[in-house]
């Protein structure tokens, strides 16, 4: 158990539709990433945020948008939702912002959008 | 174009046998390299974490290599057990900003 916590596991949901992930942090880890990972393909990076700033922002769409709040979780909103945008969102953590922190990643949510 | 490359895209090994799996990168100026495993529909798990002045390290049966000079790293699992089956990936980080570059990973499939 790597101790990030994601909700829910499962969403299926419409195209044109809104959905909130979300996302608590391992206990003391300050930074948070969010992942996008397509059938059979690598994880894309979306985008992290340190101790409640963003810090890095990778091929996230105009249409996601993501916070991490004062008790450190964090939520991805994902609006206006498109059949392509049905992947695993994975969110990870770590201890700093720092480059050589391991990352502890969640065992995902499942997106289907129908 | 991906910075990270991996090969093979998969391979298929018999229990008890070695494999060694290969990363190379272009991110520059380049800060660290790590491997990570990850078991279908899980998320990942962190194996080794290699700086640049770091050439080998190992965990347990895997064993990470890096070349910063030819910007190549590998990562080589010994006597595999079944539990080895996987993806594993090479995650590169720059050392001008915070983006992580991933590799599309090496999925292996460890047979009886």
């Amino acid at each position: 158990d790597s101790g990030v916590t994601q909700t829910p596991k499962h969403l299926i949901t419409a195209t044109g539709q809104r959905v909130t992930l979300r996302c608590s942090p391992r206990s003391g880890d300050l930074s948070v990433y969010w992942y996008q990972q397509s059938l059979d393909q690598g994880l894309q990076f979306l985008i992290q945020y340190y101790n409640g700033e963003e810090r890095a922002k990778g091929n996230i769409l105009e249409r996601f948008s993501a916070q991490q709040f004062p008790d450190l979780h964090s939520e991805l909103n994902l609006s206006s939702l498109e059949l392509g945008d049905s992947a695993l969102y994975f969110c990870a953590s770590s201890v700093g912002g720092d480059r050589t922190s391991p990352l502890h990643f969640g065992n995902g949510t499942r997106l289907t959008v129908t | 174009k991906n910075q990270v490359e991996q090969s093979p895209q998969s391979l298929i090994i018999l229990e008890g046998k070695n494999c060694t799996l290969q990363c190379n990168y272009t991110v520059s100026p380049f800060s660290n390299l790590k491997w990570y495993k990850q078991d279908t529909g899980r998320g990942p798990v962190s194996l080794t974490i290699m700086t640049f002045s770091e050439n080998t390290k190992s965990n347990g049966r895997y064993t990470a290599t890096l070349d910063a000079d030819t910007k190549q790293s590998s990562l080589h699992i010994t006597a595999s057990q079944l539990s080895d089956s996987a993806s594993y990936i090479c995650v590169v980080t720059g050392s001008n900003d915070y983006k992580l570059s991933f590799g599309a990973g090496t999925t292996v499939t460890v047979r009886a």
